[in-house]
This record gives structure tokens, sequence and C-alpha cells, in this order.
């Protein structure tokens, strides 16, 4: 069936570097995927849809600056979270297939 | 914006148990999916609904797609220890630039004593 891959499982960083989480559609294309945030205990909020070869369309309240998200292929999304700070330690998930397929998540701690 | 209300929070249960959760919204949705999620993981897709009135089945699993389209609950029975998780609702609706977009539940934890 059809399988998103996300990287890294889990990172630690420092406050004010940047980290990049990979989402990569496996056996098919995916010319739209999106990228969640869970904090503990909480539901999935939608912070932006990304769109291949275009730019990605954020949520009200989500930082464009802030979370960048490339789109580049019909296989690979990518959000970078810049100048990372501790209040952004959080789950983040990617989806494709219109929400069907999610990955596994990345577990980002900042410190 | 829009928000769905997904009870109960949490069950405990023992194991053989049947389960129920249901979610309600205040707006229409074209699609109801019901998803679990367990600790670290991305949420897994069980069933999704299409049609207001549907019932569908997935091994021990069913769901129902409300007649109002603003509603819909999740069975599950004769529960097994592996059933532990938070399971998620999640309204789509497919409207202009919004296709695909969807909201979520809370969420319900579930516990299955053995």
């Amino acid at each position: 069936g059809a399988v998103v891959s996300q990287h890294p499982s889990w990172v630690i960083c420092k406050s004010g570097t940047s980290v990049k989480i990979e989402c990569r559609s496996l056996d098919f294309q995916a010319t739209t995927m999106f990228w969640y945030r869970q904090f503990p205990k909480q539901s999935l909020m939608l912070m932006a849809t990304s769109n291949e070869g275009s730019k990605a369309t954020y949520e009200q309240g989500v930082e464009k600056d802030k979370f960048l998200i490339n789109h580049a292929s019909l296989t690979l999304s990518t959000l970078t979270v810049t100048s990372a700070h501790p209040e952004d330690s959080s789950f983040y998930i990617c989806s494709a297939r219109g929400g069907y397929t999610f990955g596994s998540g990345t577990r980002l701690t900042v410190v | 914006g829009q928000q769905l209300n997904q009870s109960p929070q949490s069950m405990f249960i023992q194991e053989g148990e049947d389960v129920s959760m249901n979610c309600t919204s205040s707006s229409i949705f074209n699609t109801w999916l019901w998803y679990k999620q367990d600790p670290g993981e991305g949420p897994v897709l069980l069933i999704a609904l299409y049609k207001a009135g549907e019932l569908t089945s997935n091994g021990r699993l069913t769901a129902q797609f409300g007649i109002t389209r603003k509603d819909s609950f999740l069975n599950i029975s004769a529960s097994i220890p592996s059933d532990v998780g938070i399971y998620f609702c999640a309204g789509q609706q497919m409207s202009g630039g919004s296709n695909y977009k969807l909201t979520f539940g809370k969420g319900t934890l579930l516990t299955v004593n053995p």
C-alpha cells in the first residue's frame, strides 16, 4: 500500500538552530502533502499544505518564515523549522493522499 | 474555525468488552474518517465514510456516517489489548482551495485491561 516515509524520527537541537524534516512518498506521487503539529495529549493541528512546484499554503497563525516548506518533487516535501525555540518542541507529522496516509512523525525537542 | 467534539476523552475497559465513541460537529462534512494513533507514531486510517447514513465495517470495527452529516460514531467489538491507543475522528470538506483539508477531533484514549 501507499507509504509515506518521514525522517528523522526524533531530533534534539539547540535553541536558535534550524532543523529539516523530510517526508517522502515511496510508491506514489504526491502533488500535495500536509504538515501537522501535535502537542502532548492534544490533537493534530494542520500547519500548512505543501504543493509541488508552488508555494505552500499556511494556516492562520503559522509563521511561514519560521516554518519553511519546500515541495520540489512529486515524492518529497520538507519542513524546516528555522531559529528553533523550546516552544517549537512538538511532534510533527506529514500526510499525503488527502490525509489517508500519514508519516510516522518526528519528535522535535529544542533545548 | 470548525470544531469537532469527540467523546469520551478516555475509556478504561476490560478485554472482551465493546467500545463506542463518537464525534459531532457544527459543520457538515463530505467525508468522515477514523484513525488510530499509537504512541510516537503517526495516525493510521481505520475507516473512511463517504455517504450520509453509510455504515462500514473493518474487522471488529464499525463506523457510521450520520444522516445529518454532522456526526459519526466508531464501535469496537470484543476489544483486545492491542486496541490500546488514541482514536481520532476527522471530518473532511471538499470546497475550492480547501480540498482534502481535515479537521480532527481531540481524540479518545482507550485503555484495555487484559
